[in-house]
C-alpha cells in the first residue's frame, strides 16, 4: 500500500491570507504528481500533473512545486480568497502507471 | 463531451441487497477508474481499467466488489450483499493517460440501512 500524506488536514485562514500546504509521498519509482481541488457538492477538478524533480506549475493564485528526490509536493495560494474554500488533494501515480493514490486531502476554509 | 457521468447519484439500500452502479465516461478515455471515498478521508483506490482490461485491483477490496467495463466503454460496479461499512461515495474518474489529468464524474452516494 503506497503512503500519501497530506498535512494539514484542515487549514482556516483569513480572507487575504497566502498559505501553503504538503504532500508527502513515496519517492522511489516515481512518475507523476497530480493535485486536486473538490470543492462541496461538486467534483474534483485538476489542478495540475506534475512530472520532473523541480517543476514549478502556475494557475493564477495557486502554484504548486515538487521535489521527487525527497518525495513532497507544495501548494501555495496566494492571497486566499472565499471561494478558494475546498479540499485539496494530491495523488502520487508511480511508474507501473496504472493505480492513482491519493492523500487524505487538505480541507481549507477562507474567511470573509 | 458531456463529461464523465454516473447513474444513480443516491442509493439507499437495506443491508443484505446487491446495488449496481454505472459509470460513462468521457468517449475518447481509455482509462477508467473507480474509487470510493468516505466523510473525512481522500478517495480510496478500488479498480483501474484500460479500456476493456482489469489492470489492477484493490487488495482491500472484498470478493462482493466487482467491476467490468464490456467494449471499454461504460462500466459498472456491482457490490454483492452490502453491508453498513460500504456507506460511502463512489467516484468514477476516466482519461487517457497517466500523465493527464483525472475527469470525474460527480459521484454515486450509497447509504446502507
Amino acid at each position: 500500500i503506497l503512503n500519501v500524506e497530506q498535512s494539514p488536514q484542515s487549514l482556516h485562514v483569513q480572507e487575504g491570507d497566502s498559505t501553503n500546504f504538503t504532500c508527502s509521498f513515496p519517492s522511489s519509482n516515481f512518475y507523476a504528481l497530480h493535485w486536486y481541488r473538490w470543492e462541496t457538492a461538486k467534483s474534483p477538478e485538476a489542478l495540475f500533473v506534475m512530472t520532473l524533480n523541480g517543476d514549478e506549475k502556475k494557475k493564477g493564485r495557486i502554484s504548486a512545486t515538487l521535489n521527487t528526490k525527497e518525495g513532497y509536493s507544495y501548494l501555495y495560494i496566494k492571497g486566499s480568497q472565499p471561494e478558494d474554500s475546498a479540499t485539496y488533494l494530491c495523488a502520487f501515480l508511480n511508474n507501473a502507471g496504472n493505480m492513482l493514490t491519493f492523500g487524505g486531502g487538505t480541507r481549507l476554509m477562507v474567511k470573509p | 463531451d458531456t463529461g464523465v457521468s454516473q447513474n444513480p447519484r443516491h442509493k439507499i439500500t437495506k443491508r443484505g441487497q446487491n446495488v449496481t452502479f454505472r459509470c460513462d465516461p468521457i468517449s475518447e478515455h481509455n482509462r477508467l477508474y473507480w474509487y470510493r471515498q468516505t466523510l473525512g478521508q481522500g478517495p480510496e483506490f478500488l479498480t483501474y481499467f484500460q479500456n476493456e482490461a482489469q489492470l489492477e485491483k484493490s487488495r482491500l477490496l472484498s470478493d462482493r466488489f466487482s467491476a467490468e467495463r464490456p467494449k471499454g466503454s461504460f462500466s459498472t460496479l456491482e457490490i454483492q450483499r452490502t453491508e453498513q461499512g460500504d456507506s460511502a461515495m463512489y467516484l468514477c474518474a476516466s482519461t487517457i493517460g497517466g500523465l493527464f489529468p483525472l475527469h470525474f464524474g460527480n459521484g454515486t452516494r450509497l447509504t446502507v440501512t
